[in-house]
């Protein structure tokens, strides 16, 4: 079996503070994704990408940067944190459609 | 465009009693639908998946049929357990092979 590393796993930030969060993964999987997870909102897809280097941006998009710079590792950085923002941040990979998630990154902005 | 909708936002049953969760969804692609399971603090997991028309999929207790004709696949169990207390997310692969989560069923079982 693998696992999904994500780091770290609670990030306190400032208004207007860049911000980023780390995902790691050694199941060898192509494709990774990064999801935000809010009350009530269920998960919503920011970036995904297929392969090294490869980044496709998902409906929440913006406000977001992502980069994939080798297989195993997926990175998002929140370009602006917003004041009293509260949010997980779940990272992914996936094989044959079936997605294996990290435990997360809890965000609070100040 | 696609969607998946989840009616249900909470759900409390005493345990031993059976549960359904609804799940429908809407897209012009072939259907591919899965539910993950999130318990407190943990990430989420599948929990089952299917594409098969009229095939009831089961795994751990819990059993979901895909019904194209509704657009349906309600996750079902005959008696819930204390453990089984966790959120619960539909999900379908979208034509641009994304998953599309529902918004979540929060599944509390009393003793």
């Amino acid at each position: 079996g693998g696992i999904i590393t994500q780091t770290p796993k609670f990030l306190i930030g400032q208004e207007g503070q860049k911000l980023t969060l780390k995902c790691q993964q050694n199941f060898n999987h192509d494709t990774m994704y990064w999801y935000r997870q809010d009350s009530g909102k269920g998960l919503r897809l920011i970036y995904y990408s297929i392969t090294e280097n490869d980044l496709q941006k998902g409906d929440l998009s913006e406000g977001y940067d992502a980069s994939r710079e080798k297989k195993s590792s997926f990175s998002l950085t929140v370009t602006s944190a917003q004041k009293n923002e509260m949010a997980v941040f779940l990272c992914a990979s996936s094989n044959q459609n079936t997605l294996y998630f990290g435990a997360g990154t809890r965000l609070s902005v100040l | 465009g696609d969607s998946v909708t989840q009616t249900e936002g909470l759900v409390t049953l005493t345990k031993g009693l059976p549960v359904m969760l609804n799940c429908t969804y809407q897209t012009t692609y072939s259907p591919f639908l899965f539910w993950y399971v999130q318990h407190l603090n943990e990430a989420p997991k599948l929990l089952l998946k299917s594409s098969t028309d009229n095939k009831r999929t089961e795994h751990q207790g819990f059993y979901a049929t895909l019904h194209k004709s509704s657009s349906s696949f309600h996750l079902q169990k005959s008696s819930v357990q204390l453990s089984d207390s966790a959120l619960y997310f539909c999900a379908f692969v979208s034509g641009s092979w994304q998953l599309i989560f529902g918004s979540g069923t929060q599944l509390t079982v009393m003793p």
